[in-house]
């Protein structure tokens, strides 16, 4: 059980266009989805943290118009990267909470995605 | 502010060996403490999570420790393999956030 899922696994663009990452959980109702950022070599940074139904929160230093984040289900998150540019190239994680079962402070995270801009 | 570190930032070592990979953190008030293995080019791969009450927990070969009083967590791999070569990560939780821990590479030697 708790499993969430990235689409795509792995995304190559021309700088200027924009990405979509989808992140869902499988067999659980994630009433919070956590989106990271990682680097090479490095570990997980905060991005930001969405509850369905309302804004994300976003992190200091993560420009909120650079990466558009919905939640507009308790099963779906997604992240758009607008305007991606080089320095946007990353490895993108996500990750998913609920609030209706017992393990309330547990995230499930997925596979993540590689972004890699052109 | 959380802050999450861990020492050796890598470790290489022959194979059977016993380990002990560290984190510490600056705030006591966590929720619970995952450990968590990472492939090259990988996710996550959830390998223990303790919870602020417990004081440990063991998977296989694995057993990881939390002691809040001292901002310390370890995680114990006995008798490695090749195959345990990857990063390890352990992330704190508080108030519904994970702060992740700067990682250490191991490479266990055939």
């Amino acid at each position: 059980g708790a499993v969430v899922s990235q689409h795509p696994s792995r995304v190559i663009c021309k700088s200027g266009t924009s990405v979509k990452i989808e992140c869902r959980s499988l067999d659980f109702q994630a009433t919070t989805m956590f989106w990271y950022r990682q680097f090479p070599k490095k570990s997980l940074m905060l991005m930001a943290t969405s509850n369905e139904g309302s804004k994300a929160t976003y992190e200091q230093g993560v420009e909120k118009d650079k990466f558009l984040i919905n939640h507009a289900s308790l099963t779906l998150s997604t992240l758009t990267v607008t305007s991606a540019h080089p320095e946007d190239s990353s490895f993108y994680i996500c990750s998913a909470s609920s609030l209706l079962g017992l393990n309330q402070e547990t995230q499930y995270f997925g596979p993540g995605t590689r972004l890699l801009v052109l | 502010k959380q802050e999450v570190t861990q020492i050796p930032a890598a470790l290489s070592v022959p194979e059977g060996e016993n380990l002990v990979l560290n984190c510490s953190f600056t705030d006591s008030a966590i929720y619970n403490l995952q450990w968590f293995r990472q492939d090259p080019g990988k996710g996550l791969t959830s390998l223990l999570l303790i919870q602020s009450s417990q004081r440990e927990q063991t998977s296989g070969r694995l057993n990881a420790s939390l002691d809040k009083s001292s901002g310390r967590s370890t995680l114990y791999i006995a008798a490695s393999q090749p195959g345990d070569s990857a990063t390890y990560l352990c992330a704190a939780s508080g108030t519904y956030k994970y702060i992740f821990g700067t990682g250490t590479r191991l490479k266990v030697l055939a």
